[in-house]
């Protein structure tokens, strides 16, 4: 158990809808990031988060969004949801001053 | 801006043969380097990194990888393979406490 806690588990939805993933990160890590998982384009960086505020951003589109909320807790909202937006979403998270990322179990999103 | 190219996106080897998994980086400041293991339906679970220091990283489950900066290379091995050992592979790399950007990965299969 890596201590990273992402809800739902699984996720299907319909297209053109809204949904928003979840990540609590590991107790004290400043640090989230969110990642994409696809059969095609493979394990993409999304966005990065530290301490409520943007640091990094990755190959996100404009209709996804993310932030961080004081609790350090951070969620993923996807939009207009497309069949290609079918994927693994994974957020991790990371210590002040750490390099590594510890990685949460994954959402699995189904868009039908 | 940092990249990873992993050579071959699927290795496979006999139980207890070596397991030499190949990963060479890109990056314009000294480097953070990583492998991570992903198992069928779970989240990445990191195996071991690369800082700064001894260029021989020894990781968990008797895996290890060496930095070698003038061939810009961070290759996994691990002498004799075991048939846990499938899974898939990730090489990362990442310039200090910032976005993680991930190889596209290779899929490691043990035959008994």
């Amino acid at each position: 158990d890596s201590g990273v806690t992402q809800t739902p588990k699984h996720l299907i939805t319909a297209t053109g809808q809204r949904v928003t993933l979840r990540c609590s990160p590991r107790s004290g890590d400043l640090s989230v990031y969110w990642y994409q998982q696809s059969l095609d384009q493979g394990l993409q960086f999304l966005i990065q988060y530290y301490n409520g505020e943007e640091r990094a951003k990755g190959n996100i589109l404009e209709r996804f969004s993310a932030q961080q909320f004081p609790d350090l807790h951070s969620e993923l909202n996807l939009s207009s949801l497309e069949l290609g937006d079918s994927a693994l979403y994974f957020c991790a998270s990371s210590a002040q001053g750490n390099t590594e990322a510890f990685f949460g179990q994954g959402t699995r999103l189904t868009v039908v | 801006a940092q990249s990873v190219t992993q050579l071959g996106s699927h290795v496979s080897v006999s139980e207890g043969a070596l397991v030499l998994l190949r990963c060479n980086y890109s990056s314009s400041v000294p480097p953070y380097l990583f492998w991570y293991v992903q198992y069928p339906n779970q989240g990445l679970q990191l195996l071991l990194k690369y800082t700064t220091g001894a260029t021989l990283v020894k990781g968990i489950n008797g895996f290890e990888a060496e930095f070698k900066k003038s061939e810009t290379s961070f290759h996994l091995t691990k002498p004799s393979a075991h048939m846990s050992d499938a899974a898939e592979y990730f090489c990362a790399v990442s310039a200090s406490a910032s976005k993680i950007i991930f190889g596209s990965g290779t899929r490691l299969s043990i035959r008994p």
